[in-house]
C-alpha cells in the first residue's frame, strides 16, 4: 500500500458543484500539503497543515479549504468549483523530526471541471 | 523570499548522452535542496537531497552538488537510459519547512 494514498485518482465535475479530495498518510508524519500542478507552472502550494490544530493558507488558497481531520488525514474541498480549478492535486507530507528531509507525494488525483 | 528557477525543457537526448538540468535558488537562511522526479501519471518522487553547501546527493547515475556560492544545485547523469524519461523538478525547503518548487523540466530520452 502507498504511504500517502489520495482519492479519488480521477473526477470530472460540473461547475458549481462541491467536490472534496481526500488524502490519508500511513508515514505518521505531523506535516501535511496540498498542491495544485498545471502544466508550465509547476506546482503550487493551496494549504499546508503542520499538526492538527494548525491549517495555513499556501499562496493559491482562494477558492479552497480544508480540513485535518485527524494526523493521518487531510482533505481539500472546492465549495463551487469553476473550469479554472481544472488540474492535478498532489497531497505531500514531511516529518518534522527530520529538518533536512524531503516530502512524500501522493499519486496525485486529476480533477476536470466542465 | 523563497523560490527555484529551473531550465525550461522540454529537453530531448539519445541514449547514453550527457544531461544536465540547471537549477538556481534564493533562499532566506540555509535550505536543503532536493531534485524530484515524475513519471506519466505518478506522483513525484524524491531522487536525491544535499542539505548543507557542498554535499554532493546521489542516487540511480544521477548526482546534484549543493553550491553555495553561486545558489546552484544542477542535476546530471553521465549516460541517460530510455527510462529517464519523466518530468523533473528542483526543490528547496526553507528553515521554516515550507517547500519551493520549480516548475519542471520535461525529459524525453529517445533510443
Amino acid at each position: 500500500d502507498a504511504d500517502v494514498t489520495q482519492t479519488p485518482r480521477n473526477r470530472i465535475t460540473k461547475t458549481g458543484k462541491r467536490i472534496m479530495l481526500e488524502c490519508s498518510q500511513t508515514k505518521g508524519h505531523d506535516r501535511m500539503y496540498w498542491y495544485r500542478q498545471d502544466p508550465g507552472l509547476g506546482l503550487r502550494l493551496i494549504y499546508y497543515s503542520f499538526d492538527v490544530k494548525d491549517i495555513n493558507k499556501g499562496e493559491i488558497s482562494d477558492g479552497y479549504s480544508v480540513s485535518r481531520q485527524a494526523q493521518a488525514k487531510f482533505s481539500l474541498s472546492l465549495e463551487s468549483a469553476i473550469p479554472n480549478q481544472t488540474a492535478l492535486y498532489f497531497c505531500a507530507t514531511s516529518d518534522v523530526g527530520q529538518g533536512n528531509g524531503g516530502a512524500f507525494f501522493g499519486q496525485g488525483t486529476r480533477l476536470t471541471v466542465v | 523570499g523563497n523560490s527555484v528557477t529551473q531550465m525550461e525543457g522540454p529537453v530531448t537526448l539519445s541514449e547514453e548522452a550527457f544531461l544536465t538540468i540547471n537549477c538556481t535558488y534564493t533562499a532566506t537562511g540555509y535550505p536543503s535542496l532536493f531534485w524530484y522526479v515524475q513519471y506519466p501519471g505518478e506522483g513525484l518522487q524524491l531522487l536525491l537531497k544535499a542539505t548543507k553547501a557542498d554535499d554532493k546527493g546521489s542516487n540511480k547515475g544521477f548526482e546534484a552538488t549543493y553550491r553555495k556560492e553561486t545558489t546552484s544545485f544542477h542535476l546530471e547523469k553521465g549516460s541517460v537510459q530510455v527510462s529517464d524519461s519523466a518530468v523533473y523538478f528542483c526543490a528547496l525547503r526553507s528553515p521554516g519547512n515550507q517547500f519551493y518548487f520549480g516548475t519542471g523540466t520535461s525529459l524525453t530520452v529517445i533510443p
